[in-house]
């Protein structure tokens, strides 16, 4: 299968741990995009790689939040010191280099519970 | 800015009626694009069709069809002789180009249930 994968699907902490996200996006696609997505609304976006170049964040994304993606291919996401109102579906989604307008393809998230 | 609104939260139908999803959205930019997606129960978005600003040219895709009118800023979108397998999230989203807001807004979503 070549689309976008994600681990863990689910992860489960305690309030102030550390946690990290992987994103392996789909081969030949230079960007990179999370997003966060809470029960019942749409995915919120938080940050943009193009290559291994972080290009974008959102004010969502606090200093508690820090993704990287060194080679320009996978990526992670680390959230320290969880919150609960960090528990959250983290969604990641590729694409192909573009003029806008590119279609994001998008893994199955990692789903975490902050306890 | 950037805004979509999804004012139908959830839509339940009978197989086989039509329904019809609602998005109005908000931009500045005189170039965008317009986007839907469904997300089924196993959570991955899933891509379903794009245009851009300039296309205001309704399309058919099977039993899907798009309404794009941009003096009304609405983008809707609808399913005919609905079936089961369509219950799913529905997602309208809105980007820029380079330049403007290239990630995606998203709207909140229309739950549609298609009932047996």
């Amino acid at each position: 299968d070549t689309g976008v994968s994600q681990n863990p699907r689910h992860k489960i902490t305690k309030r102030g741990q550390n946690v990290t996200f992987r994103c392996d996006p789909i081969s030949e696609h230079n960007r990179l995009y999370w997003y966060r997505q809470t029960l019942g609304q749409g995915p919120e976006f938080l940050t943009y790689f193009q290559n291994e170049a972080q290009l974008e964040k959102s004010r969502l994304l606090s200093d508690r939040f820090s993704a990287e993606r060194p080679k320009g291919s996978f990526s992670t996401l680390e959230i320290q010191r969880t919150e609960q109102g960090d528990s959250a579906m983290y969604l990641c989604a590729s694409s192909a280099q573009g003029q806008g307008g590119e279609k994001l393809f998008f893994g199955s998230g990692t789903q975490l519970s902050v306890l | 800015a950037q805004k979509v609104t999804q004012a139908q939260t959830e839509i339940s139908v009978v197989e086989k009626e039509d329904v019809t999803l609602d998005c109005v959205y908000e931009t500045r930019d005189t170039t965008y694009y317009l986007f839907w997606y469904k997300q089924p129960p196993s959570g991955e978005l899933v891509f379903l069709i794009r245009r851009n600003s300039f296309d205001e040219q309704n399309e058919i895709s099977g039993r899907y069809s798009w309404n794009f009118q941009k003096s009304t800023s609405s983008f809707n979108f609808t399913i005919t002789a609905s079936q089961v397998v369509d219950s799913a999230v529905y997602f309208c989203a809105l980007s820029g180009v380079p330049g403007s807001a290239r990630q995606l807004t998203f709207g909140s979503g229309t739950q549609l249930t298609v009932l047996p």
